[in-house]
């Protein structure tokens, strides 16, 4: 069985705070996929990052970093000096190349606010 | 990069009536499409994968003959809520995969249900 776990169901920052969002995932299989997506306001779903289970290599894109730690289970995502523009439902979410399915297991999101 | 095309974005229809949601790829073939379903402020439950040619398979708790999904060619799936009630209200969104099993979900826009 196959699961995400994002423990901070809110988060408020003020403007210009770094901020960390927890992802801490569940599988047996050794090969696997961590994604994680950004859901505005307005409902779409915005692709940000993709990590195979054999690349522990962190990454950073602008103001966005990811950690991926395997020995921990954990995918999380940091966002620094956060914006207004920022603030969506955040999720992670976990696909395992087992079942030879493309479906994602998505965590329950976060909520970030970011205050002006 | 791979778009999908979800229509209609809001729909209100009255208690008995059904609605009829389409998911298009725009640039690519998808032969497997996923329809997800989102309560307000919780995460997407995956509600069906749909399938090219072949009857959809329908996660634990899904009604099929409710959601009605017919995958009608290689670029298209719907999703048709038949005898609609209020308790369907809710933002219905599909996905398809852009590639490997490597490659992220691409997700429509999402439809917005709101039944009176």
């Amino acid at each position: 069985a196959q699961k995400v776990t994002q423990a901070q169901t809110e988060i408020s920052v003020v403007e210009k705070e770094d901020v960390t969002l927890d992802c801490v995932y569940e599988t047996r299989d050794t090969t696997y996929y961590l994604f994680w997506y950004k859901q505005p306001p307005s409902g779409e779903l915005v692709f940000l990052i993709r990590r195979n289970s054999f690349d522990e290599q962190n990454e950073i894109s602008g103001r966005y970093s990811w950690n991926f730690q395997k020995s921990t289970s954990s995918f999380n995502f940091t966002i620094t000096a956060s914006q207004v523009v920022d603030s969506a439902v955040y999720f992670c979410a976990l696909r395992s190349s087992g079942a030879g399915s493309y479906q994602l297991t998505f965590g329950k999101g976060t909520k970030l606010s970011v205050i002006p | 990069g791979a778009v999908v095309s979800q229509h209609p974005s809001r729909v209100i229809c009255k208690s008995g009536t059904s609605v009829k949601i389409e998911c298009r790829s725009l640039d690519f073939q998808a032969t497997t499409m996923f329809w997800y379903r989102q309560f307000p402020k919780q995460s997407l439950m995956l509600m069906a994968t749909s399938n090219e040619g072949s009857k959809a398979t329908y996660e634990q708790g899904v009604e099929k003959d409710k959601f009605l999904i017919n995958h009608a060619s290689l670029t298209l799936s719907t999703l048709t809520v038949t005898s609609a009630h209020p308790e369907d209200s809710s933002f219905y969104i599909c996905s398809a995969p852009g590639g490997g099993l490597n490659s992220p979900l691409h997700f429509g826009n999402g439809t917005r249900l709101t039944v009176t």
